[in-house]
């Protein structure tokens, strides 16, 4: 069974930082690309990030590029997103996916930027 | 970036209706779109993919279809678990874009 869990939300300071880790299992995780997609509070989806499976190539939004760093380590089978010079509009709930399938996604995890 | 533009926001239904939501795409997707039932506090759940093909466990009342650059979900005789948002998402180009949302919420 494919299962994807995210965890490293919470409440952080304008500026401050965060990061978020997804744990996979159930597939051979070194296969997929992975990426992260934020769901404001009453707001629609939004793509944040993607990282090639080999984790050679990354990809970001305006929004958050120069900010936010995708990473993973296939030996964790793990995927991460560290969010630095975190703003308020950057509160959002995210989650771990699988791009190009879009099929399994964790159960989110919320981050509030808030002082 | 390609925009899809859904439609409607929202709408008001009955139980036992056919319900139809619409993408338009900016652009030529091809069949890359999908359709994803969120209920509150849950994660997306994909229901459609490439445009056409029923994700797995999802009942046979679901369908996708496309015209053009217009893509649509359709519920035929809507349950109350249906009630839920729907979001399409275009993955033909990078960036993936979503749809706006369409809120379905009962009379």
């Amino acid at each position: 069974e494919v299962q994807l869990v995210e965890s490293g939300g919470g409440l952080v300071q304008p500026g401050r930082s965060l990061k978020l880790s997804c744990v996979a299992s159930g597939f051979t995780f070194n296969n997929y690309w992975m990426t992260w997609i934020r769901q404001a509070p009453g707001k629609g989806l939004e793509w944040v990030a993607s990282i090639t499976n080999t984790g050679g190539s990354t990809y970001y939004p305006d929004s958050v590029k120069g900010r936010f760093t995708i990473s993973r380590d296939n030996a964790k089978s793990t995927l991460y997103l560290q969010m630095n010079s975190l703003r308020s509009e950057d509160t959002a709930t995210y989650y771990c996916t699988r791009p190009w399938y879009f099929d399994y996604w964790g159960q989110g995890v919320m981050v509030t930027v808030s002082s | 970036d390609i925009q899809m533009t859904q439609s409607p926001s929202s709408m008001s239904v009955s139980l036992g209706d056919t319900v139809t939501i619409t993408c338009r795409a900016s652009q030529d997707v091809g069949i890359y779109v999908n359709w994803f039932q969120q209920k509150p506090g849950k994660s997306p759940r994909r229901m459609i993919y490439r445009a056409t093909n029923l994700a797995d466990g999802v009942p046979s009342r679901f369908s996708g279809s496309r015209s053009g650059s217009d893509y649509s979900l359709t519920i035929s005789s809507l349950e109350s678990e249906d009630v839920a948002d729907y979001h399409c998402l275009q993955y033909d180009e990078y960036p993936p874009t979503f749809g706006g949302g369409t809120k379905l919420e009962l009379k």
